[in-house]
């Protein structure tokens, strides 16, 4: 049972440079969500969705994009990426609607640095 | 909106020591209250949660009171083993319900 998966774990990229993180789910979740994590500022929502072909924007939202074309699968993508964005990135996924009636389901992250 | 504010650490502790991690909620009416948990190299988890004020969350030692008096949400144990050494997360739903808010987050770190 693999339950969310996240690629890559870990990747650098120089300043200006676009690149897609996938996450992909094999519980059926209609939810599913991205979060940057900062050190001293916890977990911050950038972009959910609510099911396929859904896509919302969180609290910090600038520089990405998101894709849900398939319910399964979550992309979440830099396209010209900046310093202010190097975190690690969290996937989660849920069946009721931010896990607020049972619990989220999170990925292993991913680790970006951008030079 | 809906928020949540708990204690900075890092928290160091001795083995077997009582643990306490504050957690303060600003919220409409009385969402669910969530603790997460994120060992190291990993991913967040659930540890436990209160669904309604006064209900005790409980799982692996550890408890949370919900108290609507104090808009609290504290976490407990009373004896700590180094394998608690984690961040622990307090979270509320947002005001839509269709997310979760997590506070900054707590690094505890117990030594033997």
């Amino acid at each position: 049972n693999a339950g969310v998966t996240q690629t890559p774990k870990f990747r650098v990229l120089k300043t200006g440079q676009s690149m897609t993180l996938l996450c992909a789910q094999d519980m059926n979740h209609e939810y599913m969500y991205w979060y940057r994590q900062d050190p001293g500022m916890g977990l911050r929502l950038i972009h959910y969705s609510v099911g396929e072909g859904t896509t919302a924007k969180g609290e910090v939202p600038d520089g990405y994009n998101v894709s849900r074309l398939k319910k399964q699968n979550f992309l979440l993508g830099l396209e010209s990426a900046a310093p202010s964005q190097t975190s690690v990135y969290f996937c989660a996924s849920s069946y009721s609607p931010g896990g607020t009636n049972e619990k989220l389901f999170f990925g292993s992250g991913t680790q970006l640095s951008v030079l | 909106g809906n928020s949540v504010t708990q204690m900075e650490g890092p928290v160091t502790l001795s083995e077997e020591a009582f643990l306490t991690i504050n957690c303060t909620y600003t919220a409409t009416g009385y969402p669910s209250l969530f603790w997460y948990v994120q060992y190291p190299g990993e991913g967040l988890q659930l540890l436990l949660k209160a669904t309604k004020a006064d209900d005790k969350g409980s799982n692996k030692g550890f408890e949370a009171t919900y108290r609507k008096e104090t808009t609290s949400f504290h976490l407990e144990k009373g004896s700590v083993q180094v394998s608690d050494s984690a961040v622990y997360f307090c979270a509320l739903p947002g005001l839509a319900g269709n997310k979760l808010t997590f506070g900054g987050g707590t690094r505890v770190l117990v030594k033997p």
